[in-house]
């Protein structure tokens, strides 16, 4: 267990629909980061929150917002969604100053 | 641009020989640079990472990775490997906020470089 914790593991939705994935961060970091992995992307970074606040932005879809709230716990909320938003969505903590990034063993979203 | 560069797709060993997994990178200031690894289903898992220091890092189940500046390399290495190693590997580099005293920032990975070791 890596200290973060993703849910749910996997998610089967329909296209056109809104899927909410949870993250909540590794005890003391208070930045949350999220990536979509996906065959043909790779890892790709979407966003980071650092305690409630956004702090950096990728490759995020206008369709794709997220937040952090009080308690650290992140959302990632995915609207109108594509077959090709189907991949492994990983939410990661820390990196702070000298530390490393832990990640979570992801959610597995796939639309029909 | 910030990026990270892992120029094989796959590479393949047999069980007991070296392994190295090539990595290089392209960063502004000085690169924090680290090695995760995914297996099957899994998420990924931290092998290593280069701050400072010496240039040989090493790191998590046997691994080292060695840091060459002229070159912009952070190839991952193994002096015997095991068919367990069998995974995807990823090399990532830090890049760092401007905003918020640079003490923050996400990470860039390669696209990963899948490790086949063969009994």
């Amino acid at each position: 267990d890596s200290g973060v914790t993703q849910t749910p593991k996997h998610l089967i939705t329909a296209t056109g629909q809104r899927v909410t994935l949870r993250c909540s961060p590794r005890s003391g970091d208070l930045s949350v980061y999220w990536y979509q992995q996906s065959l043909d992307q790779g890892l790709q970074f979407l966003i980071q929150y650092y305690n409630g606040e956004e702090r950096a932005k990728g490759n995020i879809l206008e369709r794709f917002s997220a937040q952090q709230f009080p308690d650290l716990h992140s959302e990632l909320n995915l609207s109108s969604l594509e077959l090709g938003d189907s991949a492994l969505y990983f939410c990661a903590s820390g990196g702070q100053g000298n530390y490393g990034y832990t990640f979570g063993s992801g959610t597995r979203l796939t639309v029909v | 641009a910030q990026s990270v560069a892992q120029p094989e797709d796959q590479v393949n060993v047999a069980e007991g020989n070296p392994l190295t997994v090539k990595c290089t990178y392209s960063v502004s200031g000085n690169p924090y640079l680290f090695w995760y690894v995914q297996y099957p289903n899994r998420g990924l898992q931290f092998l290593l990472k280069y701050i400072t220091g010496d240039n040989l890092v090493k790191g998590s189940y046997g691994f080292e990775a060695e840091f060459n500046k002229s070159q912009t390399s952070f190839h991952l290495k193994k002096p015997s490997a095991l068919v367990s190693d069998s995974a995807l590997y990823f090399c990532a580099v830090r890049v760092l906020s401007t905003n918020y005293g640079g003490s923050q920032g996400n990470l860039i990975f390669g696209k990963g470089t899948k490790l086949s070791v063969k009994p």
